[in-house]
């Protein structure tokens, strides 16, 4: 009964690879969120979906794209993976009601090392 | 711009209290957030406060709140081993009132308890 669930939990690749990372939530909510982990455990927002439509695109490069197939599900595409790309992403969701209730719930995260 | 600002390591007993601080800048942050990162997992939301309160408490967990100072911080009763964690401090970002916006993180506090 996993609320926001996350596939894989670990990924390593080598440079210039294209990878996925797939998110999950279970809880009904409009609005999915990816945000990436430094390795000084700085969190920061990427992206956020509200019903399938972007909302946020944070200076990201444009070798990442997040694709909303339906509100239930935020993916994460990766283009020519560098080394730099090495974090913890984590997606979240929420209900999307646009109040500052708007509570975000995490999913475990997932590992990415580039080598 | 937004900004949270948290000191990165505090270390504790068992069985003190833990105190762990963050000032943000958005005087418009409407909710302020504590988030809990154990070793390896994803973000649990521990708990938030409206900011027209002073102080919420849950159990061993008290928030207070300085609106003036922009001072948020985070007291554990009686820490226990199992509290050693990440805690992060969040402010909603701008878009407030938007379904989508981001949580603004501090860079997290490492708490650390010794038995």
């Amino acid at each position: 009964d996993t609320a926001v669930s996350q596939t894989p939990k670990y990924l390593v690749t080598q440079m210039g690879n294209d990878k996925s990372i797939k998110c999950e939530q279970n809880l009904g909510h409009d609005t999915m969120y990816w945000y990436k982990q430094d390795s000084k455990k700085f969190l920061k927002i990427m992206f956020s979906y509200n019903n399938k439509e972007l909302i946020i695109n944070e200076t990201v490069p444009n070798r990442f794209s997040p694709k909303s197939p339906d509100k239930a599900h935020l993916n994460l595409h990766i283009n020519s993976l560098e080394l730099g790309d090495s974090a913890v992403y984590f997606c979240a969701s929420s209900l999307g009601t646009g109040l500052s209730t708007d509570t975000q719930y995490f999913g475990p995260g997932t590992r990415l090392t580039v080598l | 711009g937004e900004d949270v600002e948290q000191s990165l390591f505090l270390s504790v007993r068992e069985g003190d209290s833990s105190v762990i601080n963050c000032t943000y800048t958005d005087s418009s942050s409407t909710y302020l957030y504590w988030y809990k990162q154990e070793p390896g997992a994803g973000l649990q939301l521990l708990t938030y406060i409206f900011s027209n309160m002073d102080m919420k408490q849950d159990q061993r967990l008290t928030v207070l709140l300085n609106k003036k100072d922009k001072h948020l911080s985070l007291r554990i009763a009686d820490t226990q081993t199992g509290d050693s964690a990440i805690y992060f401090c969040a402010e909603t970002g701008s878009n407030q009132g938007q379904a989508g916006t981001a949580l603004i993180f501090g860079k997290g506090t490492t708490l650390s308890v010794s038995s």
